[in-house]
C-alpha cells in the first residue's frame, strides 16, 4: 500500500500563497489519481481537485477554480497543490490522498498539513 | 455539483446498538460511486465503503453499505468503542464532492 508524506505545516499572510506537498513511496505513483481535500477547524471535508501524474491533467473544484493549481512530478513520486491569495478563511488542514486508478475513491492519506492564514 | 446531504447530523448511541446514517444526493450517482469514510479526531479519514456497497480492505463486516441512485445508507451492526466518530459520503462521479458528515457520539 502506498505512504503518502506531506510537507509541514505553514503560517501564511492573507494575499500570499502557499505549496503544500505530498511524496508518495510503497506503491506505484504515476497511474493512480491524487486528491487534494481540506477541511477547516470544525469543519468537514472539501475536494479542491486532483490530478493523474501520468496524464499531467489536472481538474478543480469550481470553488477554487483559478486559486489553486495541482502538479505532479512523476521523477519524484510527488504531488504539489499550490492555493493563491490566501484568505484567513483557507485555514484549514490540507490532505493529499490517493485514488483508485481514476476514480476518486481515496483509499490511502496524507498526514494533512496545516496552514494558518493569519496577519 | 452534486449535493450530499448527510442525516441525522448526530446519532447519541451506546456501545452494542445499531447505528443508520442516511446519505441523499441531489442527482442520480452514475454506477453507484459512493464512499463512505470514517474520521476521528486529529486523523485522516479512513475508506470504509466504495461502490455504495463494496468494503474496503480490512474494514470489518459490522459495517454494510447499502443503497443506488440518489439514496444510500451507511449501517453499523453493533457499535464498538472505536466506531464513535464522524461519517462522511462522497460520490467520486463527475467533480466529487463530500456530505456534512454524521457524528456518532457515544450516549
Amino acid at each position: 500500500q502506498v505512504q503518502l508524506l506531506q510537507s509541514g505545516a505553514e503560517v501564511k499572510k492573507p494575499g500570499s500563497s502557499v505549496k503544500v506537498s505530498c511524496k508518495a513511496s510503497g506503491d506505484t505513483f504515476s497511474s493512480y489519481v491524487i486528491a487534494w481535500v481540506r477541511q477547516a477547524p470544525g469543519q468537514g471535508l472539501e475536494w479542491m481537485g486532483g490530478i493523474m501524474p501520468i496524464l499531467k491533467t489536472p481538474e478543480y473544484a469550481q470553488k477554487f477554480q483559478g486559486r489553486v493549481t495541482i502538479t505532479a512530478d512523476e521523477s519524484t513520486n510527488t504531488a504539489y497543490m499550490e492555493l493563491n491569495s490566501l484568505r484567513s478563511e483557507d485555514t484549514a488542514v490540507y490532505f493529499c490522498a490517493r485514488g483508485w486508478l481514476s476514480l476518486y475513491y481515496l483509499d490511502s492519506w496524507g498526514q494533512g498539513t496545516l496552514v494558518t492564514v493569519s496577519s | 455539483e452534486i449535493v450530499l446531504t448527510q442525516s441525522p447530523g448526530t446519532l447519541s448511541l451506546s456501545p452494542g446498538d445499531r447505528a443508520t446514517l442516511a446519505c441523499r444526493a441531489s442527482q442520480s450517482l452514475t454506477n453507484n460511486y459512493l464512499a463512505w469514510y470514517q474520521q476521528k479526531p486529529g486523523q485522516a479519514p479512513r475508506l470504509l465503503i466504495y461502490g455504495a456497497s463494496t468494503w474496503a480492505t480490512g474494514i470489518p463486516d459490522r459495517f454494510r453499505g447499502s443503497g443506488s441512485g440518489t439514496d444510500f445508507t451507511l449501517t453499523i451492526s453493533r457499535l464498538e468503542p472505536e466506531d464513535f466518530a464522524v461519517y462522511y459520503c462522497q460520490q467520486y462521479g463527475s467533480s466529487p464532492t463530500f456530505g456534512q458528515g454524521t457524528k456518532v457520539e457515544i450516549k
